[in-house]
């Protein structure tokens, strides 16, 4: 079974400043990796995803993320943050396989982005 | 507009009591999802639905229970067996099922008094 871990459960960032946001999982066989972001009483929403390709995915709202295979890493990153990016995030992986369900979230960040 | 909507957004309940919450999605998807939200623990799945009439226990199904009449519609049954409810509870759907993006509805606030 594969598992996802986030390193940092709050991360809080000064306005327009760059941020990262770490990920990692462990798997058997080969993944799809998504961040999700979640705003406050909302449900989640997909910022990108990687299936296949280019190991740099692009998202909405500016954010970008790495697929590193040897690191087992999808770490998030946006290089200029907006108060209106504080939310929590959650890095997500599902497993290659041709039946039942895998999709496995992680535990959150929560980017508190600061005046 | 297409979307997933989870009805109602607050729900109390009395200890003992069988609670059922609504999710209905108008986006034509197959797969339909229950997880559970509480805080610092992510997201943990309870229920899933690949096509109508079929359903498999996720990691903490005990407790619950689901049904899958109609293709929009997923309800969630939190029973009186379930000895910690009081949780966020989000329902999502997808096309498919491993590399579709999971749309989720706004959430049920469940407490139980």
């Amino acid at each position: 079974a594969q598992s996802v871990t986030q390193l940092d459960s709050q991360v809080p960032v000064f306005e327009e400043a760059p941020v990262e946001l770490r990920c990692n999982y462990s798997s058997s066989v080969s993944v799809y990796l998504f961040w999700y972001v979640q705003y406050p009483n909302q449900g989640l929403q997909l910022l990108l995803k990687y299936l296949s390709g280019s190991t740099l995915v692009k998202g909405i709202n500016g954010f970008e993320a790495e697929f590193n295979k040897s690191q087992t890493s999808f770490h998030l990153r946006k290089p200029s943050v907006h108060i209106s990016d504080t939310a929590e995030y959650f890095c997500a992986v599902s497993q290659v396989a041709d039946y039942g369900q895998n999709f496995v979230f992680g535990p959150g960040t929560r980017l508190s982005v600061l005046p | 507009d297409g979307g997933i909507t989870q009805s109602p957004k607050y729900l109390f309940r009395k200890e003992g009591q069988n609670v059922t919450l609504s999710c209905e999605q108008n986006l034509n998807h197959d797969a339909m999802y229950w997880y559970r939200q509480d805080p610092g623990q992510g997201l943990r799945l309870i229920y899933y639905s690949q096509i109508v009439n079929d359903f498999q226990k996720g990691d903490i199904a005990e407790g619950y229970s689901v049904s899958r009449e109609k293709k929009e519609s997923f309800p969630l049954t939190v029973t009186s067996a379930q000895k910690n409810p009081t949780a966020f509870y989000l329902c999502a759907s997808s096309k498919g099922m491993r590399t579709d993006t999971q749309y989720f509805g706004p959430g049920t606030r469940l407490t139980v008094l």
